[in-house]
């Protein structure tokens, strides 16, 4: 299967702080980028979506502003959390779909956040 | 809207049953339709896939579509205490979407 990755795995940051995870499509080359949250014992919560080279399409709800997603390659999309808050420490997760037709989402392992 | 639905569980089984987990899907050009596995504090995992009528096997892991019910299973044969976690049905439509996901079954197998 198409493998992802993420980095890093886990980070510990102060409030007020900027955090920056990347999602990397390693054996295909991901047209679609999604971005997901998790809070504990919750649903997965879409964020975002993104084309390679073109403006991330934000759900309802998310702040484009605070959210900053970058999908300038076809291996690689990031996410970068700015001026971070206690309420922003969650699981984030990546997912990548190849083009073509192609519709299987593949998923990172995942970035566990804490905001201090 | 979309929507996805799933029975939350969680979902028990003794070690060795069958364990039937259920799907059902609210928009009927969806065309594409996937299991993942979710452990607890991972990320999901892509299990199964299936696009049309009918039954598909994947050596435990057998997947049922049934389109005119709108309707998608997922069977687990010989359940293990590994089995145990959240079973997250997903659907897709033709366009460059995101997968619709449901909440996802939360599935028990005890020893």
């Amino acid at each position: 299967g198409a493998v992802v990755s993420q980095h890093p795995s886990w980070v510990i940051c102060k409030s007020g702080t900027s955090v920056k995870i990347e999602c990397r499509s390693l054996d295909f080359q991901a047209t679609t980028m999604f971005w997901y949250r998790q809070f504990p014992k919750q649903s997965l919560m879409l964020m975002a979506t993104s084309n390679e080279g073109s403006k991330a399409t934000y759900e309802q709800g998310v702040e484009k502003d605070k959210f900053l997603i970058n999908h300038a390659s076809l291996t690689l999309s990031t996410l970068t959390v700015t001026s971070a808050h206690p309420e922003d420490s969650s699981f984030y997760i990546c997912s990548a779909r190849s083009g073509g037709g192609a519709d299987t989402q593949y998923f990172g392992p995942g970035t566990r956040l804490t905001v201090l | 809207q979309k929507e996805v639905e799933q029975n939350s569980g969680p979902l028990s089984v003794p070690e060795g049953a069958i364990a039937s987990l259920n799907c059902t899907y609210s928009d009927r050009v969806s065309q594409s339709f996937f299991w993942y596995r979710q452990y607890s504090g991972k990320s999901p995992e892509l299990i199964m896939s299936i696009y049309s009528n009918g039954d598909k096997e994947d050596g435990r892991f057998t997947a049922q579509l049934n389109k005119a019910s709108q309707y998608v299973s997922l069977l687990i044969r010989d359940s293990q205490p590994s089995d145990s976690a959240t079973y997250l049905c997903a659907v897709n439509t033709p366009g460059n979407t995101p997968l619709v996901f449901g909440k996802g079954t939360r599935l028990s197998v005890i020893a």
